[in-house]
């Protein structure tokens, strides 16, 4: 149990749907991270917030789209992904990233196995 | 290419065995940290290492800091099956945080 909860666990959906992801953490950190986990590509980093505030999006694809509305929750809503979009979506959080070369010790979700059919 | 490069990509040992492996970048890194993540979790942070040289012991785990902080190591003795997992080095050259390609461990009781 590292103080991060995300839901749901796993998720099946249609090229057309629109599904929303969920993160928590009970941590009192500022800064939350999504990353997607394929089978064979390292850990990509998605999107930072800091204190709310988007800070990263490393080029994401507009159809996945964040959401911060405190430094608790994060989002990730979905909508017309394609079935190359099936990941290990992880949330992760931790005290304020100094958006320099160094990054805190980040505490990662169990995740959500996301497949696109 | 990727910025972080490990080896060996998989590793499959007996209990009791000696490992190590590596992360190796052609940029410099101002720090790593290393994490381990088990099936069906997310990773969790083993060490930070900061200064170029630098050695730090966990336990059985030997981590190493390349001279140059372009690379590093991670030794374990006398491996255990809890020590199965996926094994990421991580860091950020620039503004950019980046994982590593993963080490998987499986170790054989």
């Amino acid at each position: 149990e590292t103080g991060v909860t995300q839901t749901p666990r796993h998720l099946v959906m249609g090229m057309t749907n629109k599904k929303s992801l969920k993160c928590e953490q009970h941590l009192g950190h500022n800064a939350m991270y999504w990353y997607k986990q394929s089978a064979k590509k390292p850990l990509e980093l998605m999107f930072v917030y800091n204190f709310k505030e988007q800070t990263e999006n490393n080029s994401v694809p507009s159809r996945f789209s964040p959401e911060c509305p405190n430094s608790s929750h994060l989002f990730l809503h979905l909508h017309t992904l394609q079935p190359e979009d099936s990941a290990l979506y992880l949330c992760a959080s931790s005290t304020q990233t100094s958006g320099g070369p160094y990054y805190n010790e980040q505490f990662f979700g169990p995740g959500t196995r996301l497949t696109v059919l | 290419t990727q910025l972080l490069e490990q080896s060996p990509q998989f590793l499959s040992i007996q209990e009791g065995e000696n490992l190590t492996v590596y992360c190796n970048s052609s940029s410099v890194f101002s720090s790593l940290q290393w994490y381990r993540q088990e099936p069906g979790e997310g990773p969790v942070l083993l060490v930070t290492v900061v200064t170029g040289g630098e050695v730090k012991k966990l336990k059985r785990l030997t981590f190493q800091f390349g001279d140059a902080r372009k690379d590093s190591s991670l030794h374990i003795t006398a491996a255990q099956p809890g020590d199965t997992g996926l094994y990421l080095c991580a860091g950020a050259p620039g503004n950019q945080f980046y994982f590593g390609t993963g080490t998987s461990l499986t170790v054989i009781p």
